[in-house]
């Protein structure tokens, strides 16, 4: 069965840092884009970051810009996410998430398939910032 | 940074109705609309890609329609494990962004 599973949270103060690890398993992990997404108490679900499967090309959303660092180690099927200057804010439980694929683009290339979703989520590592 | 509205907030239903939730893009994403299921304590679960087509393993009861800027998620016949939050999602731009979601409650 393809598995996502994370790890790495825990209690930190504000300022802190913290990575967070994500080890798939059971899918050919350099064929896929990687997402972080987190979900705050009692709050919607938020998009973090998103790394191409080559690990060339990283987008991330404006709110952790600048203090968090996706990144993929895919000899070992890892995904990690670094996150320096911990705020309150950053308390959510953080899912790593699978896709999309690749496509081809215009010019031959490689590009995000933007006509598909992720389509398998671990099951979350709470980060809570807090003195 | 594009937006995503989703209407209503939350919503109650009975077993065996038909219900459908709004997703509003602050522009124009074509039919790059995504549509999640989140049941409490639970990872979320792709439902719906590219607007209307249904991910593998997903009852015929769940259907999506739309493109450009409205979307709407329909459940036909409601079921009682069809109680959770439903959320949509754009890929149009490779930096996405969620609605606020949407909890169905049992009337």
């Amino acid at each position: 069965e393809v598995q996502l599973l994370e790890s790495g949270g825990g209690l930190v103060q504000p300022g802190g840092s913290l990575r967070l690890s994500c080890a798939a398993s059971k899918f050919t992990f350099t064929n896929y884009a990687m997402n972080w997404v987190r979900q705050a108490p009692g709050k919607g679900l938020e998009w973090v970051a998103l790394i191409v499967p080559s690990g060339g090309g990283t987008n991330y959303a404006d709110s952790v810009k600048g203090r968090f660092t996706i990144s993929r180690d895919n000899s070992k099927n890892m995904l990690f996410l670094q996150m320096y200057s911990l705020r309150a804010e950053d308390t959510a439980t953080y899912y790593c998430a699978k896709g999309p694929g690749m496509v081809r683009g215009i010019g031959g290339r490689s590009i995000v398939d933007k006509g598909n979703g992720m389509d398998v989520w671990g099951q979350g590592t709470t980060v809570t910032v807090s003195s | 940074d594009i937006q995503m509205t989703q209407s209503p907030s939350s919503l109650s239903a009975s077993v065996g109705d038909r219900v459908t939730i709004t997703c509003r893009a602050s522009q124009s994403i074509s039919n790059y609309l995504n549509w999640y299921q989140q049941k409490p304590g639970k990872a979320p679960k792709l439902l719906i890609y590219a607007a209307s087509s249904l991910q593998d393993g997903v009852p015929s009861r769940f259907s999506g329609s739309g493109s450009g800027t409205d979307f709407t998620l329909t459940i036909s016949n409601l079921q009682p494990e069809d109680f959770a939050t439903y959320s949509c999602q754009q890929s149009f731009s490779s930096f996405y962004s969620f609605g606020q979601g949407t909890k169905l409650y049992i009337k």
